[in-house]
């Protein structure tokens, strides 16, 4: 599975958009870039996913370059609850199913 | 149920006692994973059981650790001769069909601290 790079912490504010940049400088052909979220004492939870270009749904966007060397995780006017801690995960439908999450970027949102 | 569910939420045991960690999947999940979170830390992965194929297990740290699934139902995670550095919340996580594409819903979670 492709290595993942991400900002071990980030800060914010209530009303802030908050922009999350993963790096996946090996990236494959056929994987998927997958965002979860996970709160203390919680399982992490599926945020979104994407292939290239942008994908949005209620929660999120993802913006990927056309290298898809990278992708953005952005949180439009985020809350005190968006405060978690948040994965980016890299790989395709072939290889191994393992699933690397790392340390994450944990994501503080203030008053 | 609606989601995926464990047990025990917590386990408090001795050093050198054995623990078995339950997992029950989504129904109709035919893939299903464990992972260890020490505290502040990421996931681990440790072991992806798909269908009837042979497990993953090659994130199982050591001979100490085993898990084993029945069909596309429960599976138990079991630690021999817990160690005090196997204390962390063991998630388990099932998933559709196990491809990455697929989302992975996870359970609470099973916080084990060994004493």
């Amino acid at each position: 599975l492709a290595k993942t790079t991400q900002p071990i912490s980030m800060d914010s504010y209530e009303g802030q958009e908050v922009n999350i940049t993963c790096s996946h400088n090996n990236i494959a052909t056929n994987d998927y870039i997958t965002w979860y979220q996970q709160f203390p004492s919680q399982g992490p939870r599926f945020i979104i996913q994407g292939y290239k270009t942008k994908v949005t749904n209620e929660v999120a966007s993802l913006f990927i370059p056309a290298d898809r060397k990278s992708s953005t995780l952005s949180l439009p006017r985020v809350s005190l609850s968006d405060t978690a801690v948040y994965y980016c995960l890299v790989g395709g439908n072939t290889g191994r199913r393992a699933l690397t999450f790392g340390s994450g970027t944990r994501l503080q949102v203030q008053p | 149920g609606a989601g995926v569910s464990q047990s025990p939420s917590n386990k408090v045991t001795e050093k050198g006692k054995d623990v078995e960690l339950r997992c029950d999947p989504i129904s109709g999940h035919t893939a299903l994973y464990w992972y260890r979170q020490r505290l502040g830390q990421g996931l681990e992965f440790l072991i992806y059981f798909q269908g009837n194929s042979a497990p993953d297990k090659s994130g199982l740290p050591s001979d100490r650790f085993s898990a084993e699934r029945t069909g596309e139902s429960v599976s138990t995670l079991t630690i021999q001769r817990t160690q005090q550095e196997d204390s962390a919340v063991y998630l388990c996580a099932s998933s559709f069909s196990g491809a990455l594409t697929d989302t992975q819903y996870f359970g609470p979670g099973t916080r084990l601290t060994v004493l």
